[in-house]
Order: structure tokens, then sequence, then C-alpha cells
């Protein structure tokens, strides 16, 4: 499968903490990107970090590339209640398509 | 600006019914596609397009048909619906310039079940 990896599939963590979730791949990419689901809805774009680029901020978020793992990392800091949802990373290896991962079930405990 | 819409929100099919999810955005994007979402399967691309009148197969096409007459619309046909096509149905949209990946625009999906 083409499909990325991710891990954990699911993390518990309680507000305030940070939360940190990994994604792997098997092939050369163009580009990786993080998308945060809330259930039930559409995914909603986070950050784009580009295959020369290590390292991206924006906001609480913090995303990382290894291109020489293959891996990528997304920090969300000091999390909230409304963090709550499902993260997929997805990456890009040619043109436009974007080929996604199963995702990680993020639940922030007040 | 509405972004993606897809339509209907929710639809029941019979097996062998045909039925077209519509998807429609007005952000003048040029790529657009199609995923389903499956539990445990994440996102899965069925069919995408680089513009108008340019269409291509995605990793699981069969069971589906599209089309891109205008620059807006990108409907999805699915020719004779099965239990295994249950699923929930994603649009998305992107811009694309010089070369450059920008990031996705999802629609807000269509839940479909097949009995």
């Amino acid at each position: 499968s083409q499909q990325g990896e991710e891990d954990p599939q699911a993390l518990s963590i309680q507000e305030g903490e940070n939360a940190t979730m990994n994604c792997s791949y098997k092939t050369s990419i163009n580009n990786l990107q993080w998308y945060r689901q809330n259930s039930g809805r559409g995914l909603v774009h986070l950050i784009l970090i580009r295959s020369n680029e290590r390292e991206k901020h924006s906001g609480r978020l913090r995303v990382t590339l290894d291109t020489s793992k293959k891996s990528s990392s997304l920090l969300i800091t000091a999390s909230r209640a409304a963090d709550t949802a499902s993260y997929f990373c997805a990456f890009s290896q040619g043109a436009q398509k974007l080929v996604f991962g199963q995702g990680t079930r993020l639940t922030i405990n007040p | 600006n509405a972004g993606v819409t897809q339509t209907p929100k929710f639809q029941v099919l019979k097996t062998g019914q045909s039925m077209t999810l519509q998807c429609a955005q007005d952000m003048n994007h040029e790529y657009m596609s199609w995923y389903r979402q499956d539990p445990g399967m994440g996102l899965r691309l069925i069919h995408y397009s680089v513009g108008a009148g340019i269409t291509d197969q995605g990793e699981v096409p069969n069971g589906y048909n599209v089309s891109r007459s205008t620059t807006e619309d990108f409907p999805l046909r699915l020719l004779s619906a099965a239990p295994s096509q249950t699923s929930v149905y994603f649009c998305a949209s992107s811009l694309t310039r010089g070369g450059t990946t920008y990031g996705y625009t999802f629609g807000s999906g269509t839940r479909l079940t097949v009995v």
C-alpha cells in the first residue's frame, strides 16, 4: 500500500499537555501535509511542509520532516479540548495527488 | 465564499441503483478529487481531475465514473450501487500555480448507505 502510516492510532492526554503524532511513508515525496477532522465533518488543512524544509510552525503547531527517515511529526503544544479530533498526514508524490495516512484519534481530557 | 459544496449530505440506495454525487467549488481551483473514507482505512482516492476535460483514476476507481466539463463542477457517478460502496465520500479541491502544490479544501461529505 502507498498509504502513510501514523502512530499512535489513538492518543489521550490532559488539557494543557503537548500531543505528538508521527507519520511514516515509503516513497520520495514532494511535500507532506497535515489535516484535522472533527467527528462527522470534512478535513481541514493545517500545514504543508515541502521536501526541502525540515521544520515549520503555525501557531501551536510544529511540524518536522525527515526525508532520510521518511517520517514526519506533528506537535500540538498546550492542548485544548477543542483540539479533540482525528489528525491525518498526507503526502504528495507528484502533481497534486495526495495519499493519506489512516489517522490518529486525539482526545483531550479536561 | 462557499468553498466546496457537496450534495446530498445523506443518501440511501438499493443495490443496483445508480446516482450522482455532486461537488462544486467557487474558488477557481484547477485540481479536484474524490475520496472515500471507511473505518480503519483512512481516505482512498477514487478519481481526480487536473482541469476541465481532464480526469484520471485513483486507487479505487472501480464502480465509479467522473467527468469535468467545467472548472467548478466534478460529479461522481455510481453506476450500479453495491453494499461495498457504503462509505463517506469527500470531494476536495486545490489551487495549482506554477507547479506549486497547495493544501486541499474539503467538502463536508456525503454519507452513502447501500442496502
